[in-house]
């Protein structure tokens, strides 16, 4: 089966750095996209990971560890606006949609002064 | 179009009523993916079209849903007889093509279903 886990809420300091932690399960692998989504808008692309390894792209980096079936997202110098929920996702090689992405259900992080 | 278009942006039906949600992909855009999201939930695939062919729609719910592209642009996801599990938050994706490209999908806002 399918199966993405990711900590439902987490809470942070502007300014802080913050790690969310993303593992899964899944008949195939071709690549793990995490997505920014602020409430009552659409989910925006952060990063792009199909290598090991850390991919760094201003405040934001990524991490991908395909042995392990792990991933995190880290965000440095957190600010107000970066309180939004965090959605990671695979793209599944195998499915029938030639690169469907599964979704995990998100981590809500809150950015406290 | 600059970005991912949906209408409308909020419907309310009532249980057993039709709807239809319209998705104005990115120009040029070959891939269209409809997803829900329930409240406090990631997106769950529903279909998936390449042009105008619906290459996967495994994800659909019950045969009361219902997708179209007829010309593999703009796409309409029907809904028939509502319930009130069928409220959520309805997103359309596109996707472009190309070696460069990582295949991230592109979000349009959603459509914000709530059968009363």
């Amino acid at each position: 089966g399918q199966n993405i886990d990711q900590p439902t809420e987490m809470t942070a300091t502007e300014g802080a750095i913050v790690q969310i932690n993303c593992t899964y399960q899944t008949s195939g692998f071709n690549g793990l996209f995490w997505y920014q989504q602020h409430a009552g808008e659409a989910p925006t692309f952060l990063s792009y990971n199909v290598l090991d390894g850390l991919e760094e792209k201003g405040r934001f980096s990524s991490f991908l560890s395909r042995s392990k079936g792990y991933s995190y997202l880290l965000l440095k110098e957190l600010q107000m606006k970066d309180s939004a929920s965090y959605l990671c996702a695979v793209r599944d090689r195998y499915g029938g949609s030639q690169g469907n992405l599964i979704f995990g259900k998100g981590t809500k992080l809150s950015v406290k002064p | 179009g600059a970005g991912v278009s949906q209408s409308p942006r909020y419907k309310v039906a009532k249980r057993g009523q039709d709807v239809a949600l319209r998705c104005d992909p990115i120009s040029g855009h070959v891939s269209l993916f409809w997803y829900q999201q329930a409240l406090g939930q990631g997106p769950e695939f529903l279909t998936y079209f390449q042009n105008e062919a619906q290459l996967d729609k495994s994800g659909l719910p019950s045969d009361r849903f219902f997708a179209e592209r007829p010309e593999g642009s703009v796409s309409t996801l029907k809904i028939q007889r509502t319930q009130q599990e069928d409220s959520a938050v309805y997103l359309c994706a596109s996707r472009g093509h190309g070696r460069l490209n990582t295949g991230e999908l592109f979000f349009g806002e959603g459509s914000r279903l709530t059968v009363l």
